[in-house]
């Protein structure tokens, strides 16, 4: 059973326009969550993380929203580049838990 | 930032045979470090949870007997594919935190391929 998912498995932007890019959850008591980036045949990188007290955090071009009684996030890049292109896994996580769970993932392709 | 390093980044090994994965955490120590899978376009899934002097704890449907998992001291836990088979050829990620809360480094990943 998918707990954490992203129905958009893929994006297209123009570079210098903004990405948003989805995730929706089903487990209540996630009260952290992260985005990664992955480039093929690499293991992820940390993007941004929001815990559940917050509803918006922001670093530099990428800003993650978090809408708790929708039980959905968003994470939006702004201006997209180029080298934004990549798959971005949103991740939750359970207070008292170690482990995280993933969503399916969504392939952004920033066009020059 | 904290890294964790994963090696060998590809290995390719004839079936019946084992391989094995190692994950070092290089500036921290990681009381627990986690194994992941992912099949092409397909979310990490989560194989099991390594603990430091203590048994690892398997998700379910994972075989605790094909995938050993060695998780000796605070910085290295390893992975073991035991008679592998073609089935078994996946990318495999190692995942370690400083504490809960916190984000989640992970390895560069292994690319198995089991012929």
């Amino acid at each position: 059973d998918q707990q954490v998912k992203q129905n958009s498995p893929s994006l297209s932007v123009q570079e210098g326009r903004i990405s948003i890019l989805n995730c929706d959850y089903t487990n209540s008591m996630f009260d952290y969550f992260l985005w990664y980036k992955k480039y093929p045949a690499e293991g992820p990188t940390f993007l941004i993380s929001i815990s559940s007290i917050k509803d918006k955090n922001e670093d530099g071009r990428f800003t993650v929203f978090l809408n708790k009684s929708a039980k959905h996030l968003s994470l939006h890049i702004v201006p997209s580049q180029p080298g934004d292109s990549a798959v971005y896994f949103c991740a939750a996580s359970e207070p008292t838990g170690n482990q995280f769970y993933f969503g399916t993932g969504t392939s952004l392709t920033v066009i020059p | 930032g904290a890294v964790v390093s994963q090696h060998p980044s590809r290995v390719i090994c004839k079936s019946g045979t084992s391989v094995k994965i190692e994950c070092r955490s290089l500036d921290f120590q990681a009381t627990t470090m986690f194994w992941y899978r992912q099949f092409p376009k397909q979310s990490l899934m989560l194989m099991a949870t390594s603990n430091e002097g203590s048994k690892a704890t398997y998700e379910q449907g994972v075989e605790k007997d094909k995938f050993l998992i060695n998780h000796a001291s605070l910085t290295l836990s390893t992975l073991t594919v035991t008679s592998a088979h073609p089935e078994d050829s996946s990318f495999y990620i190692c995942s370690a935190r400083r504490v809960s809360n916190t984000e989640a480094f992970f390895g560069q990943g292994t690319r198995l391929t089991v012929v």
